[in-house]
């Protein structure tokens, strides 16, 4: 399928465990971002992507790695998972100059 | 740094009735301003943006620099209206396309 995908679309892991989540866009957008949905929180920048091997931190990257090797892909590793982590995992695409950012349909996390 | 706040978590009107969702914002540069949607099990899309001055699904939200603000507006709600509405905000003169999210708040529509 076209567009942004992402996988899993659960997952439920135990606290220690290192966990990857998958991303990946059909439209050679050049940005691409990881955020977590959290209530009272709403959407918060995990790590965000300009190109392949260049990445930034967000505003909470603390517990996560990324990489991007190629520019369709963009996986999000949380090393030793802990129970903060469980939320809902968006990854979203851009092509600047567009400013509209496309959304996945997110990973729910849940960390034991 | 920018903030984007949105002081309303929930929001509840009838259908047929005016609806306004709140979100002022703080930057100190020169800001556009976005609001996404997330309907029931979809995904997050982007419902309008200042800068195209557009009106998509009724509603309407104007930049206010003055007040900070960037409320959407409805005139007529409709119950498939009921959805999570998040603010953005990106720095225009940025090169790093960013957003930043407001909390979001969560409309009802009800019959």
């Amino acid at each position: 399928d076209a567009g942004i995908t992402q996988s899993p679309r659960y997952k439920i892991t135990e606290t220690g465990r290192q966990v990857t989540l998958m991303c990946h866009q059909t439209w050679s957008h050049s940005y691409m971002f990881w955020y977590r949905q959290d209530l009272g929180h709403g959407l918060r920048l995990i790590y965000y992507s300009a190109a392949a091997d260049i990445t930034d931190k967000g505003e909470v990257p603390d517990g996560y790695v990324v990489s991007r090797s190629k520019t369709e892909n963009f996986p999000l590793t949380l090393e030793s998972a802990t129970r903060s982590q469980t939320s809902v995992y968006f990854c979203a695409s851009s092509e600047p100059p567009y400013e509209e950012q496309f959304f996945g349909p997110g990973t729910r996390l849940t960390v034991l | 740094a920018q903030r984007v706040t949105q002081p309303e978590k929930l929001l509840s009107v009838f259908k047929g009735a005016p609806v306004e969702l709140k979100c002022n914002y703080s930057y100190s540069g020169s800001p556009e301003l976005f609001w996404y949607v997330q309907y029931s099990r979809q995904r997050l899309q982007l419902l309008l943006r200042h800068i195209s001055r557009e009106s998509i699904k009724g509603f309407t939200a104007d930049l206010n620099k003055g007040e900070t603000s960037f409320h959407l507006k409805k005139p007529f709600a409709q119950e498939e209206d009921s959805a999570m509405y998040y603010c953005a905000l990106r720095d225009s003169g940025g090169s790093n396309y960013k957003l930043t999210f407001g909390k979001g708040t969560l409309l009802t529509v009800n019959p």
